[in-house]
């Protein structure tokens, strides 16, 4: 079945630590992104990237990093510098319009960070 | 991007339309309205979205006014899955440069009730 995945589900870190997070899509997507949501907030855009090589940061970038190597790949790292990293972090990729306006997102199914 | 109001929450009884509001009264004229939903801790699922006509698939239709200021989502017959918090986002046209990210409220918590 052609989807997202994310992996782990429930991941703990002790604090100062860095952690990567797991994004991998076989839907052919070029754009891929990654979110943050905090306890009855909505989404919010860390990055994201339109294809390989190349990501842009969102609204929310410091402390954290990315890399687009593989089109299928978007792993994202919580660094130390992230001064509050305890969230649910949900990555989502889209295709590329080719100039249409439809840019459905599909979104994986999350993981859940805590960092004690 | 426009912003968007929407109710906090909603209930519904089971097997009824569940009717959800959203405002967008800033809304340009390249602004596709979209709505998501999500239910408890996964990840949001794309509904429906429409420009300026009224749009219907499997899961929902959105109607959306003739001036574009507000639209509608509608369930029609509600069932407790449906319970999950819905949201509603306005975003143009894709373009040159555009970055693509759609701009997240706080969405409605919808209940559906037995």
């Amino acid at each position: 079945d052609g989807g997202i995945t994310q992996s782990p589900k429930y991941l703990f870190r002790k604090e100062g630590q860095n952690v990567t997070l797991s994004c991998e899509q076989n839907l052919n997507h070029d754009a891929m992104y990654w979110y943050r949501q905090d306890p009855g907030q909505g989404l919010r855009l860390i990055y994201y990237s339109q294809i390989v090589n190349d990501f842009q940061k969102g609204d929310i970038a410091e402390g954290y990093s990315v890399s687009r190597e593989k089109k299928e790949s978007f792993p994202l790292t919580v660094t130390s510098a992230q001064k509050n990293p305890t969230a649910f972090y949900l990555c989502a990729s889209s295709s590329t319009p080719g100039g249409q306006a439809y840019n459905e997102q599909f979104f994986g199914p999350g993981t859940r960070l805590t960092v004690l | 991007d426009a912003k968007t109001t929407q109710p906090p929450s909603m209930d519904c009884a089971e097997g009824r339309a569940a009717n959800l509001p959203c405002n967008h009264s800033t809304i340009s004229g390249n602004e596709y309205v979209y709505w998501y939903r999500q239910i408890h801790s996964q990840g949001p699922q794309y509904i429906i979205h429409g420009l300026k006509n009224n749009e219907t698939n499997e899961m929902a239709s959105l109607i959306i006014t003739e001036d574009r200021k507000s639209s509608t989502l509608i369930l029609p017959h509600a069932t407790l899955r449906d319970t999950a918090v819905y949201y509603c986002i306005v975003r143009a046209l894709y373009n040159a440069g555009n970055n693509r990210k759609l701009i997240w409220g706080l969405g409605t918590s919808l209940a559906v009730n037995p």
